[in-house]
C-alpha cells in the first residue's frame, strides 16, 4: 500500500507562472489535507478537502491559489502567477475519516519544494 | 509566549545514548502528533497520542494530558536518527507546530 505520494518533489516555477501540486492520498483515504512551510517556520494550514468538496479554505490566500480533489485522480493545489514570496515546501497529508477525534492519523507526502525564481 | 514549545531546540548526543525531546502545550487539543522531518525535507510520522504511552521500535512517546506535556524518547541512539524532530498539536485538523529539534547523533 504506496503512502501519500506528491509530485513532482522539486518545481522550479519563473514569477508569473502557474505551478500545479499534485497529491495522491493513501488507498481508501478520501480526506486530503495542503499544508505550507515556509523557510524557518513550521508548517501552515492551506485546506481541507475531500472528494469533490472543500471543506474549510480557512488557511488559504485569498487570490491566486486554488485546490480541488475530483473524484477521480489526485488532489491539486494551482498557484496562479507565482511570486517569490511563493516559494516554500508544500505538504499534503490524508487521512480515512472524517475530522475530529483522537482517532484520526494523518499521513504526510514528502512534500513539494517550490522555487519561485 | 508559542502555543507549542519544544525542548532542546537542538540537541548533539553520541551513537547509543538514550535522547529525550520534550513538547508543552498551553492549547487543548484533540491529539498530539510527533513527526520526524529528514534532512531533504520528507515528514514521516512517528506517533499520534491522546493519552499514555506508544512504543515503536526504538522510539517511546508519552503524553500527560493534565500536565500538556509530552516527551519523545530514543533508545540506542544511532546516526541515522539524525533528523529534526517535530510536536505538533492537533484541535480537530488544524495543527500547531512548534519549532522543532534538531538531533545530530554522532558516531
Amino acid at each position: 500500500n504506496a503512502g501519500v505520494m506528491q509530485n513532482p518533489r522539486h518545481l522550479v516555477r519563473r514569477r508569473g507562472q502557474e505551478a500545479r501540486l499534485r497529491c495522491s492520498p493513501m488507498k481508501g483515504h478520501s480526506h486530503v489535507y495542503w499544508y505550507r512551510q515556509l523557510p524557518e517556520e513550521g508548517l501552515k494550514f492551506m485546506v481541507y478537502l475531500q472528494k469533490e468538496n472543500i471543506i474549510d479554505e480557512s488557511g488559504m490566500p485569498k487570490e491566486r491559489f486554488s485546490a480541488e480533489f475530483p473524484k477521480e485522480g489526485p488532489s491539486i493545489l494551482r498557484i496562479q502567477q507565482v511570486v517569490r514570496g511563493d516559494s516554500a515546501a508544500y505538504f499534503c497529508a490524508s487521512s480515512p475519516r472524517e475530522t475530529g477525534g483522537p482517532q484520526m492519523k494523518l499521513f504526510f507526502g514528502s512534500g513539494t519544494q517550490l522555487s519561485v525564481l | 509566549k508559542n502555543e507549542v514549545e519544544q525542548s532542546p531546540q537542538n540537541l548533539t548526543a553520541q551513537e547509543g545514548e538514550f535522547i529525550t525531546i520534550n513538547c508543552s502545550y498551553s492549547v487543548g487539543i484533540s491529539a498530539l502528533h510527533w513527526l520526524q522531518q529528514h534532512p531533504g525535507g520528507g515528514i514521516v510520522s512517528l506517533f499520534m497520542l491522546s493519552s499514555g504511552k506508544k512504543k515503536h521500535g526504538r522510539l517511546i512517546a508519552t503524553i500527560n494530558i493534565q500536565e500538556k506535556h509530552s516527551s519523545l524518547h530514543i533508545t540506542a541512539s544511532h546516526p541515522r536518527d539524525s533528523a529534526v524532530y517535530i510536536c505538533a498539536v492537533r484541535d480537530n485538523y488544524q495543527l500547531i507546530w512548534g519549532a522543532g529539534t534538531k538531533l545530530i547523533i554522532k558516531p
